[in-house]
């Protein structure tokens, strides 16, 4: 696609349901970042791919968020049994190389409320 | 462990003015800086960044940053302002890890342009 695409764009979610949080990198770009941007902060690492191998998981902020990308192309995020804590926008980002000097690539996020 | 401090939250200018947007790190080797800006619903998108060589790096819709390394700053500038370029700008440092720049941001500052 032209861009990073993440679904949904809006979820609501009550306390302790999960939630799956899509993410369509741009095609080809190997990198894959999640990030969490709570209100009124900057954006926090939670995790790394390149292509399917998850290569850094230290910003998971709990046993409740796993993330995967089976193929090394489209990405999950789930987060299990929901807590009020968890609401932030969460953001993907890709990039084409894994030389570490190319242009993240970020979608508009998906809004997480928790009630 | 990197951080970024950004000490203004939220700074009013009017249109045609100047701009500088402050950023301090902490880093502990040759930093990796960036500017972002976030537009309401958008993404994340790049502004400018540095790697190495000058440091007064150039970047899209007119602007410059400047790498001072003995204030540990990456202050963003821009000589004129206009309407379009009210949103919310973070600055961060980054790692090359594993290929992937993982990024520290600092918590943003949001810019408002009086008409």
């Amino acid at each position: 696609g032209a861009g990073v695409s993440q679904s949904p764009r809006y979820k609501v979610a009550k306390r302790g349901q999960d939630v799956a949080l899509r993410c369509d990198p741009i095609s080809g770009h190997v990198s894959l970042f999640w990030y969490q941007q709570a209100l009124g902060q900057g954006p926090e690492f939670l995790t790394y791919f390149q292509n399917e191998a998850q290569l850094d998981k230290s910003g998971l902020p709990s046993d409740r968020f796993f993330a995967e990308r089976p193929e090394g192309s489209v990405s999950t995020l789930k987060i299990q049994r929901t807590q009020q804590e968890d609401s932030a926008v969460y953001l993907c980002a890709s990039s084409f190389g894994t030389g570490g000097t190319g242009e993240l690539f970020f979608g508009e996020g998906s809004r997480l409320t928790v009630l | 462990a990197q951080s970024v401090t950004q000490p203004d939250i939220h700074i009013t200018v009017s249109e045609g003015a100047s701009l500088e947007l402050r950023c301090n790190y902490s880093y502990g080797a040759t930093p990796y800086l960036f500017w972002y800006v976030q537009s309401p619903g958008q993404g994340l998108q790049l502004l400018l960044k540095y790697f190495s060589g000058d440091t007064l790096v150039q970047g899209i819709k007119g602007f410059e940053a400047e790498f001072k390394r003995s204030q540990s700053s990456f202050n963003l500038r821009k000589p004129s302002v206009h309407w379009s370029d009210a949103a919310e700008y973070f600055c961060a440092v980054g790692d090359i890890i594993q290929g992937a720049q993982k990024l520290v941001f600092g918590q943003g500052t949001r810019l408002t342009i009086n008409p």
